[in-house]
């Protein structure tokens, strides 16, 4: 069976320090990928997805960036954090041409001070 | 730009009782998805709506999408205190490579003694 893990789980970082949170997904190939935040209290917001290695798109403009160096690895950084960054951040999977449905790993929650 | 709302966003009500929660989306989709979020916790799948007039039922959880109307609805019945979690619902507008949710902003759901 497919299994997703993120981490680490919890990060208290610094204002404009780095930052580099990790996903990867067992049991399958080619999945596509995604990175959501979760604002305090707020629903979720489509951050990155990518289709394969070293294919990344952005959903909105801000101070993340994110990779995919192997293809079933999903690395979500930042070169200086602001404030603004902090939440709840879930890595995603789902298999190509299915149903659409997403799968969540445990999330990263990131507090900036 | 789709919106996806969600109402009530918080729901309080009695052991037994029976309730229904509602998703509107603004624009044309057949792909309809609802999830369980516990407190400090990731997102669960719960169900995975495709077409119009879909029904889906797990336990005392029962999900329908009339696309139509741009409307699902999550009816609980007989409610217990294990369903006290937020639920979010989710509108893919696009049947493209990727998933590209756009979540609402989430029903939590309390349920007393």
């Amino acid at each position: 069976s497919q299994t997703i893990h993120q981490w680490p789980a919890t990060l208290v970082q610094p204002v404009g320090s780095p930052l580099s949170l990790e996903c990867t997904v067992e049991g399958t190939s080619n999945p596509n990928l995604y990175w959501y935040r979760q604002a305090a209290g707020r629903g979720l917001q489509l951050l990155f997805y990518s289709v394969g290695i070293g294919q990344i798109s952005s959903e909105v403009p801000q101070n993340l960036s994110a990779s995919r160096p192997q293809d079933r690895q999903f690395i979500l950084s930042s070169k200086k954090l602001l404030l603004s960054d902090s939440g709840f951040y879930l890595c995603a999977w789902s298999p190509r041409k299915n149903t659409g449905e997403l799968f969540f790993g445990e999330g990263s929650r990131l507090t900036v001070l | 730009e789709l919106k996806v709302e969600q109402n009530p966003l918080f729901l309080s009500m009695q052991e037994g009782k029976n309730y229904t929660i509602y998703c509107n989306y603004s624009t044309t989709s057949d792909r309809l998805y609802w999830y369980r979020q516990d407190p400090g916790k990731s997102l669960e799948s719960l169900f995975v709506l495709l077409s119009n007039g879909a029904v889906k039922q797990e336990g005392r959880l029962m999900a329908s999408l009339d696309t139509k109307a741009r409307l699902s609805t999550l009816h609980i019945t007989a409610a217990v205190h294990d369903l006290s979690a937020t639920y979010f619902c989710a509108v893919d507008p696009i049947a493209g490579t990727a998933s590209k949710l756009t979540f609402g902003t989430g029903t939590r759901l309390q349920v007393t003694l």
